[in-house]
């Protein structure tokens, strides 16, 4: 069973610094179906990046995904104060079906 | 505007029942595969199930796999989360998502959840 890792756990960084998170998994998966979810306190997620490196309609282009096999990274550039958050990556295994979570980045301001 | 409005939360006992609901709006509701997806408080995000548009595809993850049934009402445009024999650790928020309709499988629309407990 595939299982994501993500890292850091949590990250301190000021505005207009760049952010690097990590999201290993446990085995091969296929970049079609690695996903990139942002989570602000009190709201729903909401869908990043898909397909390993395509951002969502509306992310902004500070938003940067990118990887394969085991090692993908989300890459946010001169990070604003509105994406402090909490990010998950996400895979979509087959056999059998179902969705798997890391267990998430949290981004806070230092 | 797609959205996905969830209902149904609220205080249960544990081994007791409960229902939640998602009324879907602004997209074809059968074209689309459905989730439910929770997340325990100050939790990380946990997929629980997953029906196909018309129903007849159905996965569990294994910690809800013979106690949860999802259901969907496409002319109600509707999606379920029947949930028995609940246990503490059942208590979260309960997300209804849509699948993208596309080969790349994911979330793209989430309802505003529905906070379940479980507790004496």
């Amino acid at each position: 069973e595939i299982v994501l890792t993500q890292s850091p756990g949590t990250l301190s960084l000021s505005p207009g610094e760049r952010a690097t998170l990590s999201c290993r998994a446990s085995q091969n998966v296929s970049s079609t179906y690695l996903v990139w979810y942002q989570q602000k306190p009190g709201q729903a997620p909401r869908l990043l990046i898909y397909g390993a490196s395509t951002r969502a309609t509306g992310i902004p282009d500070r938003f940067t995904g990118s990887g394969s096999g085991t090692e993908f990274t989300l890459t946010i550039n001169r990070l604003e104060p509105e994406d402090f958050a909490v990010y998950y990556c996400q895979q979509y295994g087959r056999s059998p079906p179902k969705y798997i979570f890391g267990q998430g980045t949290k981004l806070e301001i230092k | 505007e797609v959205q996905l409005v969830e209902s149904g939360g609220g205080l249960v006992q544990p081994g007791g029942s409960l229902r939640v609901s998602c009324a879907a709006s602004g997209f074809t509701f059968s074209n689309y595969e459905m989730n439910w997806v929770r997340q325990a408080p100050g939790k990380g995000l946990e997929w629980i199930s997953y029906i196909s548009g018309y129903g007849p595809t159905i996965y569990y993850a294994d910690s809800v796999k013979g106690r949860f049934t999802i259901s969907r009402d496409n002319a109600k445009k509707s999606l379920d989360l029947q949930m028995d024999s609940l246990r503490a650790e059942d208590t979260a928020v309960y997300y209804c998502v849509r699948v993208a309709a596309n080969l790349f499988n994911y979330f793209d629309y989430w309802g505003q959840g529905a906070l379940v407990t479980v507790s004496s």
